[in-house]
């Protein structure tokens, strides 16, 4: 049973490059939500999609992130231009459920970003 | 401004022993609430859950206690194996959970031989 895959696992990158990180979630989830990890912040919330809709993007940092999900099966979350201060690691994760905790979040293994 | 903390950056728990892990939060409406457990290279992974309307949880050798009027809720591990050595994360959610869980920094846990 395939869990929740993100790809690449690891992006190195010069500051103002754009960056493109993928994920494909658990079939049949229809929530789908992007976290950031920092050693300061810790796990941040950044933007969540149900049934692909994004729901709410006020954690995303600045206009320089945008995220997508064109189908059930597939989200991009874009850094462009990048900058050093974006260096972390990006999880994706997944739920069966809109409402309810029948089912918590099943994350991916996360990609590791530096910005250079 | 941290709704969910976790005070502790680190704990140390001889083997066989109890590891007690804390957190507190500042958030009334959250109602619902986990705890996650992270390896190194590797996404976290759901390992217990409480909902407000209990006080206690348990699933084998883990126990999660709530105390509602303290904000505060607290992991038990008994007894303490070196498999355990991970970050934990405590977690918190609103309405059902339809808008994500609010994370703490996390506590990494090492079990010592």
């Amino acid at each position: 049973d395939a869990g929740v895959i993100q790809s690449p696992r690891h992006e190195v990158t010069e500051m103002g490059q754009e960056v493109t990180l993928r994920c494909k979630p658990i079939s049949g989830h229809n929530s789908l939500f992007w976290y950031r990890q920092t050693m300061m912040r810790g796990l941040e919330l950044l933007i969540y999609f149900n049934n692909n809709v994004p729901i709410d993007d006020s954690g995303m940092p600045e206009d320089r992130f945008s995220a997508k999900m064109p189908n059930a099966s597939f989200s991009t979350l874009k850094i462009q231009p990048s900058e050093p201060r974006d260096s972390a690691v990006y999880f994706c994760a997944s739920s069966p459920t809109q409402t309810g905790w029948s089912s918590p979040l099943h994350f991916g293994n996360g990609t590791r970003l530096t910005v250079t | 401004d941290q709704q969910v903390k976790q005070n502790s950056p680190s704990l140390s728990v001889q083997e066989g022993r109890i590891s007690i892990l804390n957190c507190d939060y500042t958030n009334s409406m959250f109602d619902y609430f986990l705890w996650y457990k992270k390896y190194p290279a590797e996404g976290p992974t759901f390992l217990i859950s409480i909902s407000s309307i209990k006080d206690k949880n348990e699933d084998g050798r883990f126990t999660v206690f709530l105390n509602k009027s303290a904000k505060h809720l607290s992991l038990h591990i008994v007894p303490s194996q070196p498999g355990d050595s991970a970050v934990y994360f405590c977690a918190a959610s609103s309405g059902g959970g339809a808008d994500g869980l609010t994370f703490g920094k996390g506590t990494h846990l090492i079990i010592q031989p």
